[in-house]
């Protein structure tokens, strides 16, 4: 099983400015990563995969890139609906799995 | 728009069953896979099943096989998941999501289970 691995667990940042997170892979799952975000007591909501493409709908200031096992997500300019707790996940073999979670915080 | 509507969770002792449903619209059913993942309380995602658009292929996770049981009907467009033998660390919201080449969107925005006497 492919362990992936959120750094860090939390994340305090600002409004209006970059948040980056990491997301490293036991072994490499090539490009098949995506990045979802979850909010309190709803259902997460896919952001990027690829690593690199948004899913639709979603604003241009989220970027993910990447690829092996190294993944980093990006949002520039922290808007107040961002903060979230971000997953990644990879797709690369079975089980899917995910990373343990980032909360983003407001700081 | 693409929906999924999940149904079924509830209160049951430990040992008992319950049969999960989720309800799919908005897409073509019968051409994506379909998974299954929950998320205990306080805790992060874990993936538990799977099954391929024709029903031909299925995964389990370690912690539900043998006790878990994935299924579809493409002409009422549902996934379920019967779920026996439960256990207390079961609990959580348990949501299906649609495959798209292994990533999952959409979600359906989860039902709850909780395992308790």
């Amino acid at each position: 099983e492919i362990v992936m691995t959120q750094s860090p667990a939390t994340l305090s940042v600002s409004p209006g400015e970059r948040a980056t997170l990491s997301c490293r892979a036991s072994q490499s799952v090539s490009v098949k990563l995506a990045w979802y975000q979850q909010k309190p007591g709803q259902a997460p909501r896919l952001l990027v995969y690829g690593p690199s493409t948004r899913a639709t709908g979603i604003p241009a200031r989220f970027t993910g890139s990447g690829s092996g096992t190294e993944f980093t997500l990006t949002i520039s300019s922290l808007q107040s609906e961002d903060f979230a707790v971000y997953y990644c996940q990879q797709y690369n073999d079975w089980p899917r799995t995910f990373g343990q979670g980032t909360k983003l915080e407001i700081k | 728009e693409m929906q999924l509507v999940e149904s079924g969770g509830g209160l049951v002792q430990p040992g008992g069953s319950l049969r999960l449903s989720c309800a799919a619209s908005g897409f073509t059913f019968s051409s994506h896979g379909m998974h299954w993942v929950r998320q205990a309380p306080g805790e992060g995602l874990e993936y538990i099943s799977a099954i391929a658009n024709n029903g031909g292929n299925i995964y389990y996770s370690n912690s539900v096989k043998g006790r878990f049981t994935i299924s579809r009907d493409n002409s009422k467009n549902t996934v379920y998941l019967q779920m026996d033998s439960l256990r207390v660390e079961d609990m959580g919201v348990y949501y299906c999501a649609r495959g798209d080449y292994g990533r999952f969107d959409p979600w359906g925005q989860g039902t709850q289970v909780i395992v308790s006497s």
